[in-house]
């Protein structure tokens, strides 16, 4: 039972270039999410989706995209990076939308320059 | 706008001493969760909440639900509990995206 995997772990990035991260959960939640992490800021959630084929965004979207082609798959993209992307990127999943426990893949550190 | 709040921001303790920290928040909630990152690690859940209390080796977590308060315990604490300390709420209401608080980072030395 693996949870939640993040792929990749690392990856630089030159700018504008693009790139996709995986999420894959076997856990058979409904609620994905994806967040990024930066100093002094805590976690900012990117989108989200509460099931298979659907998305919507969350705080900071801008410069991402999100598919939930499959319920165990949540992919967030970067179409064209920027060095303020440079950032840990974490998934998240949990059934009821966060009550009951939620489940954190193991981040993915990206650097743009 | 609901707020959560943590305290301390910071925390050092030696090997062995009782360690509180607190989250706060502003509005009622349906689950509280209690998170802990190790320096340049991933994110675990260490405790869900909607009530009372919950222990788990030298971790309990407890809440209040009419004060808006939740605590986390770390007794004896150990050089190995150094990490930053996240408290996220489920806002009541049907909301499910959660707020996070800004994280308490706690440092245990030898």
């Amino acid at each position: 039972n693996a949870g939640v995997t993040q792929t990749p772990k690392f990856r630089v990035l030159k700018t504008g270039q693009s790139m996709t991260l995986l999420c894959a959960q076997d856990m058979n939640h409904e609620y994905m999410y994806w967040y990024r992490q930066d100093p002094g800021m805590g976690l900012r959630l990117i989108h989200y989706s509460v099931g298979e084929g659907t998305t919507a965004k969350g705080e900071v979207p801008d410069g991402y995209n999100v598919s939930r082609l499959k319920k165990q798959n949540f992919l967030l993209g970067l179409e064209s990076a920027a060095p303020s992307q440079t950032s840990v990127y974490f998934c998240a999943s949990s059934n009821q939308g966060w009550n009951t426990e939620a489940f954190f893949g193991q981040g993915t550190r990206l650097t743009v320059v | 706008k609901n707020e959560v709040e943590q305290s301390p921001q910071n925390l050092t303790a030696q090997e062995g001493e009782f360690i509180t920290i607190n989250c706060s928040y502003s509005v009622g909630i349906s689950a509280l969760h209690w998170l802990q990152q190790h320096p340049g690690g991933g994110i675990v859940s260490l405790f869900m909440l909607s009530s009372g209390k919950k222990k788990h080796g030298r971790l309990i977590a407890t809440i209040n639900i009419q004060e808006k308060h939740s605590s986390l315990h770390i007794t004896a604490s150990h050089p190995r509990d150094s990490a930053v300390y996240i408290c996220a709420v489920r806002w009541s209401g049907g909301s499910y995206i959660p707020t996070f608080g800004r994280g308490t980072s706690l440092i245990v030395h030898p």
